[in-house]
């Protein structure tokens, strides 16, 4: 059975620390995609990124990065010289390759205060 | 244009009332889903439909109806409404009926009974 697993409940940094927030996957699929979300306090649900399984490439888009590790299941994301307005809740979220609904981890509440 | 549309953004409604949401996305999507967000920030998956037919369904009270009256439209129809239904409910589409590609999220309503 797929699981997905965000051990970090709450972390909580100053402005401009860089932070890391962690995401560990359980599938036996070889094919499977992994994704994050974020919620900001606003409420709404954003997209941030899709890899699946045949891609270990490290992405990066500006402050965010994501550090994909088929050897130790885990997507880990770090937001750079982190704001105030990176403050939201991170989910980690999987799918294998015939699923027809996401597993989604119990999420991360990110506080980046000033 | 919003991609995924749900109405109302707020629902504040007496134990017992009957009340529903809509749900409208312009994406092309065939997929749409109703999901349940707790206090704790839970994702529960309820409902999927692909195409007007249901998909998933899962152990949700029957007071709980949804319904498709084509492929761009997904409502959630609720009788008897109790106070454990209280919630942040989310529509969201997907291209296809697998999950691989991902979720785009409505902005949610959040549902109060008092």
């Amino acid at each position: 059975a797929q699981k997905v697993t965000q051990a970090q409940t709450e972390i909580s940094v100053v402005e401009k620390e860089d932070v890391t927030l962690d995401c560990v996957y359980e599938t036996r699929d070889t094919t499977y995609y992994l994704f994050w979300y974020k919620q900001p306090p606003s409420g709404e649900l954003v997209f941030l990124i899709r890899r699946n399984s045949f891609d270990e490439q490290n992405e990066i888009s500006g402050r965010y990065s994501w550090n994909f590790q088929k050897s130790t299941s885990s997507f880990n994301f770090t937001i750079t010289a982190s704001q105030v307005v990176d403050s939201a809740v991170y989910f980690c979220a999987s799918s294998g390759g015939n699923n027809r609904k996401l597993i989604w981890g119990l999420g991360t509440s990110l506080a980046v205060n000033p | 244009d919003t991609a995924v549309s749900q109405t109302p953004k707020y629902l504040v409604t007496q134990m017992g009332n009957d009340k529903s949401i809509k749900c409208e996305q312009n994406l092309g999507h065939d997929t749409m889903y109703w999901y349940k967000q707790d206090s704790k920030k839970f994702l529960k998956i309820m409902f999927s439909y692909n195409n007007k037919e249901l998909i998933i369904n899962e152990t949700v009270p029957n007071r709980f109806s949804p319904k498709s009256p084509d492929k761009a439209h997904l409502n959630l129809h609720i009788n008897s409404l109790e106070l454990g239904d209280s919630a942040v409910y989310f529509c969201a589409s997907s291209q296809t009926v697998m999950a691989y590609y991902g979720y785009t999220f409505g902005s949610g309503t959040r549902l109060t009974v008092v």
